[in-house]
């Protein structure tokens, strides 16, 4: 049990255009998910926590207005990269928790290329 | 407030030697420790967890971690070390609430060699 899902796998866009990553908890209610940026050979960097029915809360000099972050359900949470740039480019990393249990379940990634 | 240092950036062994990977932690409170492994352009995957219960944890694919609290330190061990074990390793400490962030070590790289 505790899969959790990603789509796309990778991702390649024009810069200027919106991207939009799923991450899907397919066998628990996950009622916070975390989304996680990876720069080539480096650890994973914190981007926002996000509680189901409410706001994300994003960590120091992430750009809310740029990476949007919604979890409509308790199995779905979705990043939107608005307006991507090249600098944008990187694997991004969702993960979910279960209430009262302290373990995260990582999906696959995504990785995205913007031209 | 919490931190992880995971001591060596690179580690290599030859197929079955001994691996051991180092992690020391810091944290306000009493903390969860994991144990995540990833593979070239994967996921992570959990290799083990400690949540204070007991202090060695065994995990999968022949992993296991002590928890020592006087020392701060979770250290990953192996007895005999396979290719397949090459990949990026990642300790991470988090807190032992609902909604406790994780902060991860900057990873070990294990190679192996035959």
């Amino acid at each position: 049990g505790a899969v959790v899902s990603q789509h796309p796998s990778r991702v390649i866009c024009k810069s200027g255009t919106s991207v939009k990553i799923e991450c899907r908890s397919l066998d628990f209610q996950a009622t916070t998910m975390f989304w996680y940026r990876q720069f080539p050979k480096k650890s994973l960097m914190l981007m926002a926590t996000s509680n189901e029915g409410s706001k994300a809360t994003y960590e120091q000099g992430v750009e809310k207005d740029k990476f949007l972050i919604n979890h409509a359900s308790l199995t779905l949470s979705t990043l939107t990269v608005t307006s991507a740039h090249p600098e944008d480019s990187s694997f991004y990393i969702c993960s979910a928790k279960r209430t009262g249990v302290e373990t995260q379940y990582f999906g696959p990634g995504t990785r995205l290329l913007v031209l | 407030a919490q931190s992880v240092t995971q001591l060596d950036s690179h580690v290599s062994v030859s197929e079955g030697t001994p691996v051991l990977l180092r992690c020391n932690y810091s944290s306000s409170y009493s903390p969860s420790l994991f144990w995540y492994v990833q593979h070239p352009n994967k996921g992570l995957q959990l290799l083990l967890k400690y949540t204070s219960a007991a202090t060695l944890v065994k995990g999968i694919n022949g992993f296991e971690a002590e928890f020592k609290k006087s020392e701060t330190s979770f250290h990953l061990t192996k007895p005999s070390a396979h290719m397949s074990d090459a990949a990026e390793y990642f300790c991470v400490v988090s807190q032992n609430t609902n909604a406790g962030k994780s902060t991860f070590g900057d990873g070990t790289t294990l190679t192996v060699k035959p």
